[in-house]
């Protein structure tokens, strides 16, 4: 099946820096990437939709200049956490779907980020 | 407006017996439907989807699921739950026109007891 990886697996950063995660698909090409987030014990929450060689899409409540998205490549979109804070800490969950075929995303295993 | 609900946030089954996790959707056009596994700080693994044809899916260690449209259901079944199959399960519909996106249940925590 196609996979997907997420970089890094865990992070622990200072109030006020900047985070990047990555989020790869590895033997597919995927026009558009999703990031979600994920609180302990609940669903995940969509936070934008990446599309290839264009702006991201940010779902309402989601400020973009915090969460900043870059989808340079097929296979690669960072999403990066800015000046980070303590309320930022959460779980973040990347998918791609596979171009072509519209019908199946496939998820990294996520990103544990703290803030301290 | 697409989205689906998982009723249950909690199911307890024995090993060996089977499982049922529940998941109903509502859906403008045709729905598109999944069904995830999570493991404890892991990402979503894709266990099986209805797209079209045969209501009876079959996925990813041994669950299947069926799909009713005049109930608008898609609940996940297993002949036979095993240990290793505790886990956050969520159900999902694919928006037909939002490039995609997934719209979540709030999960349900399957519990298989020795």
């Amino acid at each position: 099946g196609a996979v997907v990886s997420q970089h890094p697996s865990r992070v622990i950063c200072k109030s006020g820096t900047s985070v990047k995660i990555e989020c790869r698909s590895l033997d597919f090409q995927a026009t558009t990437m999703f990031w979600y987030r994920q609180f302990p014990k609940q669903s995940l929450m969509l936070m934008a939709t990446s599309n290839e060689g264009s702006k991201a899409t940010y779902e309402q409540g989601v400020e973009k200049d915090k969460f900043l998205i870059n989808h340079a490549s097929l296979t690669l979109s960072t999403l990066t956490v800015t000046s980070a804070h303590p309320e930022d800490s959460s779980f973040y969950i990347c998918s791609a779907r596979v171009s072509g075929h519209t019908d199946t995303q496939y998820f990294g295993p996520g990103t544990r980020l703290t803030v301290l | 407006a697409q989205s689906v609900a998982q009723p249950e946030d909690q199911v307890n089954v024995a090993e060996g017996n089977p499982l049922t996790v529940k998941c109903t959707y509502s859906v403008s056009g045709n729905p598109y439907l999944f069904w995830y596994v999570q493991y404890p700080n892991r990402g979503l693994q894709f266990l099986l989807k209805y797209i079209t044809g045969d209501n009876l899916v079959k996925g990813s260690y041994g669950f299947e699921a069926e799909f009713n449209k005049s109930q608008t259901s898609f609940h996940l079944k297993k002949p036979s739950a095993l240990v290793s199959d505790s886990a956050l399960y969520f159900c999902a519909v694919r928006d037909i026109k939002a490039l995609g996106r997934l719209y979540f249940g709030r999960g349900t925590q399957l519990t298989v007891w020795p």
